[in-house]
């Protein structure tokens, strides 16, 4: 059984630029959470996606978005970055949504905006 | 909204000692679940242990156990014969009943240290 994958595992951009984060989930899992860790900081709620639909956003700007396929791996794209979209970006999968489920976390895309 | 709080930002236990990591939260729920998570240098987050609101009895995972204070909104983690593995960040976090909205709640964390 394959677990949860990232990709890239370090980046480096710009001011401005966009970049597209991308995460493969556990197989048989249908759901994916993405998540922005600041540096020393517990990691932050992004959204959630369910069978290819959003299903929960939390306090962050349209700026960011998602995707989900129906392989049920996922995309976190951010455009116009910020020196404050810093952080590492964690993505989760789990069998479901509902909240008795485990989530499973991947190692994490480290993205550094200069 | 819900928030975590975890009041030890550092702490250290000698190996084979006993040390206990505390978290405390706020919600207007009556049903949810809580966690512990672990984050080594590698970064997976790792379910250390996991407890449902509506259960009185305390969780247990080998070496780990929580002591679950509903009424006081605490859920302190110990860890017992404490492992130089053990050395990690620690994020205690909530989590709704029904996964919807703000998924999980995550403390600002506790960076434990195991001496030798």
């Amino acid at each position: 059984e394959t677990g949860v994958t990232q990709s890239p595992t370090h980046l480096i951009k710009t001011r401005g630029q966009q970049v597209t984060l991308r995460c493969s989930s556990q197989s048989g899992h249908n759901t994916v959470s993405w998540y922005q860790q600041a540096l020393g900081q517990g990691p932050q709620f992004i959204f959630q996606y369910y069978r290819e639909e959003e299903n929960g956003r939390g306090n962050f700007p349209p700026r960011f978005s998602g995707l989900q396929f129906p392989n049920y791996s996922s995309e976190l794209n951010v455009n116009a970055l910020e020196l404050d979209d810093s952080a590492l970006y964690l993505c989760a999968s789990s069998a479901s949504t509902g909240g008795n489920n485990e989530q499973f976390f991947g190692p994490g895309t480290r993205l550094t905006v200069l | 909204a819900q928030t975590v709080t975890q009041s030890q930002p550092e702490m250290s236990v000698q190996e084979a000692e006993t040390v206990t990591l505390s978290c405390t939260y706020d919600t207007s729920e009556s049903d949810y679940y809580l966690f512990w998570y672990k984050q080594p240098p590698s970064r997976q987050m790792i379910l250390v242990i996991r407890q449902e609101a509506y259960k009185q009895q305390n969780a247990t995972e080998n070496r780990f156990s929580v002591n679950f204070q509903k009424a006081a909104k605490s859920f302190s983690l110990k860890i017992s014969d404490s492992q130089l593995g053990d050395a990690a960040m620690y994020f205690c976090a909530y989590r709704r009943l029904d996964n919807y909205g703000q998924n999980f709640v995550f403390g600002p964390g506790t960076r434990l240290s195991v001496l030798p």
